[in-house]
């Protein structure tokens, strides 16, 4: 089954904290980002990569760091966790053969 | 800045009613206009999609209306029914960007259909 798979789906941390959200996918993608959902602003992004170890920043990112290692992973950490970053937390993965981007499960992060 | 914006930010409508969920862009560079629906505890699902080459697109009981000229588009849901009860969100997307899945997202409008 053709998927992208987020873990963990919930978190809670503690502020400064060290923190990594892992995604995979399984269609062999080139593209992969990440986004945070936040009420009344819909989906934003924070990072995406068009291919192993190439990453670009997207509208929102600073607090995180990205890494694109394996063509399959694309990891999200957060360094230093604040209570600002408490959200949802989507990745997704999309191929230069077709349009639209595929999304995972979501990790809902709460910072205290 | 928002550039993409969407409204209305809630909508209930009856069971076979026209839910109408609009939006509006800034960037006429703009060329990729896709529709992602999000069911409570799931991520965003591609639902349809449209370039600004055509007027409209229909795909089942859902069509996407596009007034290029007033940077506008939006979705109509025929025949609602409740199952179709979620956040919608619309979103755009140019040129090489459209691949690489860098969408810029409207606020998201939260349908509820009445049975």
């Amino acid at each position: 089954e053709a998927q992208v798979t987020q873990n963990p789906r919930y978190l809670i941390t503690v502020t400064g904290k060290k923190l990594t959200v892992t995604c995979s996918q399984n269609m062999n993608h080139e593209y992969m980002s990440w986004y945070r959902q936040d009420p009344g602003l819909g989906l934003r992004q924070i990072y995406y990569s068009m291919n192993v170890e190439v990453t670009d920043k997207g509208d929102v990112p600073e607090g995180y760091k990205v890494s694109r290692k394996e063509k399959r992973n694309f990891p999200l950490i957060l360094e230093s966790p604040s209570p600002n970053q408490t959200s949802l937390y989507f990745c997704a993965s999309s191929s230069i053969l077709q349009m639209g981007a595929f999304f995972g499960q979501g990790t809902r992060l709460t910072v205290v | 800045q928002q550039q993409v914006k969407q409204s209305p930010q809630s909508l209930i409508v009856q069971k076979g009613g026209i839910p109408i969920i609009n939006c509006a862009y800034e960037n006429t560079a703009f060329d990729y206009f896709p529709w992602y629906q999000q069911f409570p505890g799931k991520g965003p699902a591609l639902l349809i999609a449209i370039r600004p080459d055509v007027s409209e697109k229909k795909e089942g009981r859902f069509t996407i209306s596009f007034n290029k000229s007033a940077k506008q588009f939006s979705l109509h849901i025929m025949d609602s029914q409740p199952g179709d009860s979620a956040t919608y969100f619309c979103a755009a997307s140019k040129g090489r960007d459209n691949q690489g899945g860098k969408l810029i997202f409207g606020q998201g409008t939260e349908l509820s259909v009445k049975p």
